[in-house]
């Protein structure tokens, strides 16, 4: 699976849009981003995922650029429970996998 | 509700006790995973098993076991071998392995060796 890159951490003031970026400039063809989040001490919760298209959900959106080389996650009204690590994660369909986390970016949703 | 129970929420272990950490859920899902995050770090895969009485092992199995007797269960076993046990244990469960849509994690165990 390829390799994702996301800035340590960002903050966000309430009812903003928080957006957080993901590089995945290794990213091969049939491989999907998919976007966790693991609020403190709890499971990490899935939230969106996408292969080319831009996809939205009652959580997120997801915009992968033309090239999939990177994507952004976006809270479209951040809230103070939407405080947590959130993890970018590349991975291929149809074979055996299992999720591989790095260290994710601690979001702060500041009042 | 459906969903993944791990437990104990704490565990408390004197140094070179064998100790198990129990999974179990009731999603019907054939794949399992144990996870191991260590603070301000991501999560690292120790075990995972796709199918009852199969499993494999994961970026740092060394020190800990597992069995899959049963589909709803996947026991973890941290056993004295493990250098630096203390840790938060995350199972996981999907309907198969071959996507990452669907994860579901329990709340997970913290486990201190004292």
């Amino acid at each position: 699976d390829a390799k994702t890159t996301q800035p340590t951490s960002m903050d966000c003031a309430e009812g903003r849009a928080a957006n957080l970026p993901c590089n995945h400039s290794t990213i091969s063809g049939n491989e999907y981003v998919y976007w966790y989040r693991q609020i403190h001490s709890q499971g990490p919760q899935y939230i969106i995922h996408g292969l080319k298209n831009n996809e939205t959900n009652e959580m997120a959106s997801l915009i992968i650029t033309e090239d999939r080389k990177s994507s952004t996650l976006i809270l479209p009204h951040a809230t103070l429970r939407d405080t947590a690590v959130y993890y970018c994660i590349a991975v291929s369909s149809g074979s055996a996998r299992q999720l591989t986390f790095g260290s994710g970016t601690q979001l702060t949703v500041l009042p | 509700d459906g969903g993944i129970t791990q437990s104990p929420k704490y565990l408390f272990r004197k140094e070179g006790q064998n100790v198990t950490l129990s999974c179990e859920q009731n999603l019907n899902h054939d794949a399992m995973y144990w996870y191991r995050q260590d603070p301000g770090q991501g999560l690292r895969l120790i075990y995972y098993s796709q199918i009852v009485n199969d499993f494999q092992k994961g970026d740092i199995a060394e020190g800990y076991s597992v069995s899959r007797e049963k589909k709803e269960s996947f026991p973890l076993t941290v056993t004295s071998a493990q250098k630096n046990p203390t840790a938060f244990y995350l199972c996981a469960s999907s309907l198969d392995h071959s996507s990452g849509y669907g994860y579901t994690f329990g709340s997970g165990t913290r486990l201190t060796v004292v």
